[in-house]
């Protein structure tokens, strides 16, 4: 079975660009989650998508991010305009059920400049 | 509230020998999980064990061993005759029941193994 893929893998933009980060899960899972790491910090939850809910985005930083799953299937989110404190690793991850365990994606390494 | 602490920001050993991060959480649910993932340097988290409250057996996978006790919250994870290709960074994290199902992740440890 294919993994949770994120695109792109890397990405390069200037402070106030925007800039969207794509996560495909695996198929069937109706769990999505989207972390963030800034630099040599933990991984902070954003937050998590049941299909096309959002269940709970109590994570994400303030307005300047905009998360959606239409249809359920593929997640994107949205930083506009991106500001240097946005640099970091945002991670993807899908689960069938938190018994099942997550599965992560490789992860889109933000850059601000 | 929940947390996740690995007071081990860094940790180098030389190959071969024997090294423990240390995982220490913070719970009021009854039931929860806790989770052990592996960050190489190409990047991706790396799925490595995952353990309900109700199971306080330790686990031995291979190098890898895993010591859950709840009388002191801990859950820690002992790599056995470290190898370079275990350089990486080791992350705890807490899932706990009645929420979301998101999991709370400690700061992380770098292990580094030298040759």
């Amino acid at each position: 079975e294919a993994g949770v893929t994120q695109f792109p893998s890397h990405s390069v933009i200037e402070k106030g660009q925007t800039v969207t980060l794509r996560c495909d899960p695996i198929s069937g899972h109706d769990n999505l989650y989207w972390y963030r790491r800034v630099m040599g910090k933990e991984i902070k939850f954003l937050l998590h998508f049941v299909k096309e809910s959002k269940q709970d985005e109590s994570g994400m930083p303030n307005n300047r991010f905009l998360a959606e799953r239409t249809g359920g299937t593929y997640s994107t989110l949205k930083v506009q305009p991106a500001e240097l404190e946005d640099s970091g690793v945002y991670f993807c991850a899908s689960s069938q059920d938190e018994s099942y365990g997550y599965t992560f994606g490789s992860g889109t390494r933000l850059t601000v400049v | 509230a929940q947390k996740v602490t690995q007071a081990q920001t860094e940790i180098s050993v030389v190959e071969k020998e024997d090294v423990t991060l240390d995982c220490v959480y913070e719970t009021r649910d009854t039931t929860y999980y806790l989770f052990w993932y592996k960050q190489p340097p190409s990047g991706e988290l790396v799925f490595l064990i995952r353990r309900n409250s109700f199971d306080e057996q330790n686990e031995i996978s291979g190098r890898y061993s895993w010591n859950f006790q709840k009388s002191t919250s801990s859950f820690n994870f002992t790599i056995t005759a470290s190898q370079v290709v275990d350089s990486a960074v080791y992350f705890c994290a807490l899932s706990g029941s009645g929420n979301t199902g998101k999991l709370i992740f400690g700061q992380g440890t770098t292990l580094q193994v030298k040759p």
